[in-house]
């Protein structure tokens, strides 16, 4: 059974500080995806990492994955308000018609 | 962007009625989940659809069941609501191959059993 684990649940920080949001998973995976959720919306998605190494940057964010050490990292630089959300990262593995596993989030509150 | 809505946005219903959430997708995408959302648990599957009367069981399907008659529309009914049932769900689409974006998601369905 696939299990992700993210860690922190629960992330405070300063506006400009910098700061990494942790995702492992338990079993090989085809795709990880990282997920934003704004409070009472709905999800959007972020970034999808299909390979070791590979790294995704979008302005503030950079995800990046080992599938070796079975890990993705969100890193946060120079935190703004606006990032504050709750994170997800998700996971699929080979021939699950789809299926993503989702870890139980972090959510980030950045505080001027 | 693919067009996917969600009905009913909120419902409250009573302990042991039937009730059904309907999700609809306008871009004809072959897969279709039905996720609930839960604090402390982040999302979790309760049933999957790869095609026309193609569904299911996830990781949390008791309780449920889904239908799917046509491509478009992907059905979730809680056969006889339980409070354990109160809950965010979301559905989701996704094309196959997923190698640039991940689901698209609905706006999800707030639904309290009392």
């Amino acid at each position: 059974e696939l299990k992700v684990e993210q860690n922190p649940l629960f992330l405070s920080m300063q506006e400009g500080k910098n700061y990494t949001i942790y995702c492992n998973y338990s079993t090989t995976s085809d795709r990880l995806y990282w997920y934003r959720q704004d409070p009472g919306k709905s999800l959007e998605s972020l970034f999808v990492l299909l390979s070791n190494g590979a790294v995704k940057q979008e302005g503030r964010l950079m995800a990046s994955l080992d599938t070796k050490a079975r890990l993705s990292t969100l890193h946060i630089t120079a935190a703004v308000h606006d990032l504050s959300a709750t994170y997800f990262c998700a996971v699929d593995i080979r021939d699950s018609a789809g299926k993503s596993t989702f870890g139980d989030g972090t959510t980030l509150t950045v505080k001027p | 962007d693919a067009g996917i809505t969600q009905s009913p946005r909120h419902k409250v219903t009573e302990t042991g009625t039937p009730v059904t959430l309907r999700c609809h997708q306008t871009e004809n995408h072959r897969y279709m989940y039905w996720y609930r959302q839960d604090p402390g648990h982040g999302l979790r599957l309760i049933h999957y659809s790869y095609g026309v009367k193609d569904t299911d069981k996830g990781e949390v399907s008791d309780g449920y069941s889904v239908s799917r008659s046509k491509t478009e529309d992907f059905l979730l009914t809680l056969e006889s609501a339980t409070s354990s049932q109160t809950s965010v769900y979301f559905c989701a689409i996704s094309t196959r191959a997923r190698n640039n974006y991940g689901y698209t998601f609905g706006s999800g369905t707030r639904l309290t059993v009392v």
